[in-house]
């Protein structure tokens, strides 16, 4: 139980175009999802929490226009990096809280890389 | 704000013994995670710890938790090769928000 997904699990896309990370709960409901950002060799760093049906709260000095989140349902948020450039490239992790859980259930990660 | 520390690398062999360390800030931390991150993927969860625990053991792991000294441990039993990977320690306070240690490099050598 508690499986994360994420898709795409890569991407590669040129610069200036927006690309759309999913993250859905597979076989429970996600109260609150998490959205992390990991350069290599690094820790995660957390950019935004979301929960369902509300806008999401972006932690100091990530961009909320730049990083769009959407979290429409109990499974499912998105990630949209909008007019994306080279230092936007990085590894995307998300993350979901499930009701009567005691941790965050991480989802594969995505891979952006921006030309 | 709150801070948690761990060392960079360990390097052990196979069949040895491995302890992670860590250390964190936060005396109000209510639980205490430890992720596996294999290259490429995303975070698995190891094992946790409730505050008001010492110990916490599963099978071939044993956290370690020193409430006082704000240290926590984890302890790999006979390391195999596919125990190689990164790991991370987080605490959580009172809300769902983690804090992440920088992640520890764990070698297996043959």
């Amino acid at each position: 139980g508690a499986v994360v997904s994420q898709h795409p699990s890569w991407v590669i896309c040129k610069s200036g175009t927006s690309v759309k990370i999913e993250c859905r709960s597979l076989d429970f409901q996600a109260t609150t999802m998490f959205w992390y950002r990991q350069f290599p060799k690094q820790s995660l760093m957390l950019m935004a929490t979301s929960n369902e049906g509300s806008k999401a709260t972006y932690e100091q000095g990530v961009e909320k226009d730049k990083f769009l989140i959407n979290h429409a349902s109990l499974t499912l948020s998105t990630l949209t990096v909008t007019s994306a450039h080279p230092e936007d490239s990085s590894f995307y992790i998300c993350s979901a809280w499930g009701v009567n859980t005691d941790t965050q259930y991480f989802g594969p990660g995505t891979r952006l890389t921006v030309l | 704000g709150e801070d948690v520390e761990q060392s960079l690398f360990l390097s052990v062999r196979e069949g040895d013994s491995s302890v992670i360390n860590c250390t964190y800030t936060d005396s109000s931390s209510t639980y205490l995670y430890w992720y596996k991150q294999e290259p490429g993927a995303g975070l698995q969860l190891l094992t946790y710890i409730f505050s008001n625990m010492d110990m916490k053991q599963d099978q071939r792991l044993t956290v370690l938790l020193n409430k006082k000294d704000k240290h926590l441990s984890l302890r790999i039993a006979d390391t195999q090769t596919g125990d190689s990977a990164i790991y991370f320690c987080a605490e959580r306070g009172y809300g769902q928000n983690f804090v992440f240690g920088p992640g520890t490099r764990l070698s297996v050598l043959p």
